[in-house]
């Protein structure tokens, strides 16, 4: 695996409105994942996407794939109290140890 | 519950004390990882099984930090003479061994090192 690191660091918005997150990630990969985790919990997987996927949708999220930039996007639709929370992108290559090495996350703070 | 599952959740310590935390990962989940957390920051790799094979082991672990899988179900982490600095949130998540391993993570145990 390798390690994506994730942009901004930070993002407040108020409730209702669209949350973007950026992730971006140095060779070539065979699927990047999304992971969210709330304060002083564990991570838990939120949305996969394949390296011949362009876009998936999951639900108020949506998450689009450029492997030409290497980037990856994750957004939040509508966003809710309860979606405060730390965001993780995880890129896996198709070859190699897969130790899973997360970034430092997005932390998204939902207004109300 | 089917989940991956950490014991204790919480542990205080005093510097200088061995600590011992377990994790029971999903019961057909061959891989086995370790983290560790502090605030604001991303869970950082320790060590990773693959059955009870220790597969790789970060350089950021000092030789007070062992790790088991004695039967390639459940592991240890095992912390000797804790120092302030170990005081974190330990995570652990298994999954399946393959192109697309999604990681299923435990709740953590928190150390904090008196």
């Amino acid at each position: 695996s390798q390690q994506g690191e994730e942009d901004p660091q930070a993002l407040s918005i108020q409730e209702g409105e669209n949350a973007t997150m950026n992730c971006s990630y140095k060779t070539s990969i065979n699927n990047l994942q999304w992971y969210r985790q709330n304060s002083g919990r564990g991570l838990v997987h939120l949305i996969l996407i394949r390296s011949n996927e362009r876009e998936k949708h999951s639900g108020r999220l949506r998450v689009t794939l450029d492997t030409s930039k290497k980037s990856s996007s994750l957004l939040i639709t509508a966003s809710r109290a309860a979606d405060t929370a730390s965001y993780f992108c995880l890129a896996l290559a198709a070859q190699g140890a897969q130790k899973l090495v997360f970034g430092q996350g997005t932390r998204l703070t939902i207004n109300p | 519950d089917t989940g991956v599952s950490q014991n204790p959740r919480h542990k205080i310590t005093k510097r200088g004390q061995n600590v011992t935390f377990r994790c029971d990962p999903i019961s057909e989940h061959n891989r086995l990882y370790w983290y560790r957390q502090t605030l604001g920051q991303g869970p950082e790799f320790l060590t990773y099984f693959q059955n009870e094979a220790q597969l790789e082991k970060s350089r950021l672990l000092s030789d007070r930090f062992s790790a088991e899988r004695p039967k390639g179900s459940f592991s240890t982490l095992e912390i000797q003479r804790t120092e302030q600095g170990d005081s974190a949130m330990y995570l652990c998540a298994s999954s399946l061994a393959g192109t697309v391993p999604e990681a299923f993570f435990g709740q953590g145990t928190r150390l904090t090192v008196v």
